[in-house]
This record gives C-alpha cells, sequence and structure tokens, in this order.
C-alpha cells in the first residue's frame, strides 16, 4: 500500500498546454504540500495544505493551482506549461501539531516540449 | 533566502568508508531533519533532531546539532552500496515552522 500516491509517474507535454498531477494519502495526515525539484536537484516547496485550506503559497506563477478536494487529496493545475515548468514535482504530507515529518510521493517528472 | 545548505555538494568514497555530510542554516529552529533520495525516488526521511539535542544516534546513523553554529552534520558509519543516493538536511524554522530543503550532498559508494 503506497502511503503517497501522485500520478501521473511521466508527463511529456507542449507548451502552451494544460495539464494537471493527482496527489492522494492514505495516512491520515491533515497536511499536504506540492514541492518542484529542478535539474540542480533544489527542492523547493510550492505549496501547503492543512485541512483543505490553503497555509502556504510560495511565490509560483498564478498558472499554478493547487486543490485540495479533502484532506486526502491536493491536486496540482498547471495552465498554459513553459518550458521552464520542466522538474520533477513531489507531493509530499505530513500531521500538524507533531515533529512535521514529511513523507513523500515518488514524483511526477514533467517535460515540457 | 536558501536555508539548510549542505556541503559538499558530492562526495565519493570507497564502500566501507564514513561518509560525513554539513549542513547549515540560517535562523532559529525547532528541529533538523535528514533525508535521503535514492535516484528517480521521492524523499525519505532518516533522523529529526530536536533544537536541544547535541547528539542522534540510528543504527549507522549520527547526527550532531550545533545550534551556535547553526550547523548539522550526518555521519554515515561504515558505508555500503545501497547508501548512494542523495541526502537533503531540512531544518524547521522557529519562526513559522516551515520545513527548508536545500539542494543537498550526492553521496556515491565505489565498490
Amino acid at each position: 500500500d503506497t502511503a503517497v500516491s501522485q500520478t501521473p509517474k511521466y508527463l511529456v507535454t507542449q507548451m502552451g498546454n494544460d495539464k494537471s498531477i493527482k496527489c492522494e494519502q492514505n495516512l491520515g495526515h491533515d497536511t499536504m504540500y506540492w514541492y518542484k525539484q529542478d535539474s540542480k536537484k533544489f527542492l523547493k516547496i510550492m505549496f501547503s495544505y492543512n485541512n483543505k485550506e490553503l497555509i502556504i503559497n510560495e511565490t509560483v506563477p498564478n498558472r499554478f493551482s493547487p486543490k485540495s478536494p479533502d484532506k486526502a487529496h491536493l491536486n496540482l493545475h498547471i495552465n498554459s506549461l513553459e518550458l521552464g515548468d520542466s522538474a520533477v514535482y513531489f507531493c509530499a504530507s505530513s500531521q500538524a501539531g507533531t515533529t512535521n515529518i514529511q513523507y513523500f510521493g515518488a514524483g511526477t517528472r514533467l517535460s515540457v516540449l | 533566502s536558501q536555508q539548510g545548505e549542505e556541503d559538499p555538494q558530492a562526495l565519493s568514497i570507497q564502500e566501507g568508508e564514513n561518509a560525513t555530510m554539513n549542513c547549515s542554516y540560517k535562523t532559529s529552529i525547532n528541529n533538523l531533519q535528514w533525508y535521503r533520495q535514492n535516484s528517480g525516488r521521492g524523499l525519505v526521511h532518516l533522523i529529526l533532531i530536536r533544537s536541544n539535542e547535541r547528539e542522534k544516534h540510528s543504527g549507522r546513523l549520527r547526527v550532531t546539532l550545533d545550534t551556535s553554529k547553526k550547523s548539522s552534520s550526518l555521519l554515515i558509519t561504515a558505508s555500503r552500496a545501497a547508501d548512494t543516493a542523495s541526502y537533503f538536511c531540512a531544518p524547521e524554522l522557529n519562526r513559522d515552522d516551515k520545513i527548508i530543503f536545500g539542494k543537498g550532498t550526492r553521496l556515491h559508494i565505489l565498490p
């Protein structure tokens, strides 16, 4: 049983398209995150949701829109994809009020052509 | 500004040797975590050290924390081929409980 699962694992698309990445966690956590890891392996937080409420929104273009239908799911929709969006996107979850240990999904490798 | 900067960026050692990675951060923290990332995979939590702790052990891992120098180190003893991965430190900032990752140290264990 995968604790944090995200789909798809690979995503290849043309510039200008709109795409979504889905994430689900079965750990019962109340906080979920989206991270972007670039080609230099720098891992940067994009968004964080706690109980479906947005709590962290770093400086991310508004073409990126997270959506949390419930606390077990956090999806990421990206409009008008650009070449610079190519990266690996990771979903993670944690339980607030504890040690904030994060559990990561396997990542979605997005390639924009 | 970037927190959790690891040093060195890359490290190659012979199997059986010890590997030491360092981490520096800039502001007060609640705790500091270390994660491992195998190629093509997500990060996996290894160990957490609280701000009032100075050293912690878990199996072949030893973590130290010096809050006066705002630095931490991760020591892996008796390295194995399976330890080949990238290692990230992640300080949890005191001001907003946010965890900040750096670029990691790429560790390569030579057979």
